[in-house]
């Protein structure tokens, strides 16, 4: 059984501090790991993704990957109110099908 | 290409009732997915296409759920008789082979 396990929340954080999500994931062969926010009743929508082991910067979005100890995580830097939402991580498995987490939710607190 | 576009934004439906969704999926993408959503869960995967085939249909899917992608563009889901289960936001995704999805803004179904 694949499975994606994320604390499903919620995690407060103030705003302007650094909040970090964190996600394990059951099948050692994955090899693409994508971070997915999604704000209430909206659609998920693709934020982060990394293939290589260490980190991956965008803005102030930091993806963390250890397949080691198949563990993929999401830092948020100077965290906003509008960061507020459920990020869902997922990877793609082997028949390039994304399995994904039930999602943590993020409150940043003003 | 503006992205994927699904139709409608909600349906409300009577129970009994057949229910139609379409999805227009980005026009290079080769993969066309659905997916169903509740309230504090990740998506649950229904079905997905590679361009007209469809290639896995999830068990937990039932004989009212079809899905159609005549000549490999945009899908159809229908669902028939529908019940109140059948309440939630239903997704549709495209992607190439080996890339994350990009989700349309869904599809609220509300069965009364």
């Amino acid at each position: 059984q694949k499975e994606v396990e994320q604390n499903s929340g919620p995690l407060s954080v103030p705003e302007g501090a650094i909040a970090s999500l964190n996600c394990t994931y059951s099948d050692r062969g994955s090899q693409s790991f994508f971070w997915y926010r999604q704000y209430s009743g909206k659609s998920p929508e693709l934020i982060m993704f990394i293939y290589s082991n260490g980190d991956k910067e965008d803005g102030r979005f930091t993806a963390q990957l250890n397949k080691a100890s198949q563990y993929v995580s999401l830092l948020i830097r100077d965290s906003q109110p509008s960061d507020s939402a459920t990020y869902l991580c997922a990877f793609l498995d082997s028949n390039y099908q994304l399995i994904w987490g039930a999602g943590t939710k993020l409150i940043i607190k003003p | 290409d503006t992205g994927v576009s699904q139709d409608p934004r909600h349906k409300i439906t009577k129970r009994g009732q057949n229910v139609t969704f379409r999805c227009d999926p980005i026009s290079e993408h080769n993969r066309l997915y659905w997916y169903r959503q509740t309230l504090g869960q990740g998506p649950e995967f229904l079905t997905y296409f590679q361009n007209e085939a469809q290639l896995e249909k999830s068990r937990l899917l039932s004989d009212r759920f079809s899905a159609e992608r005549p000549k490999g563009s945009f899908s159809t889901l229908e669902i028939q008789r529908t019940e109140q289960g059948d309440s939630a936001m239903y997704l549709c995704a495209s992607s190439l082979i080996t890339d994350g999805y990009t989700f349309g803004s869904g599809t609220r179904l509300t069965v009364v």
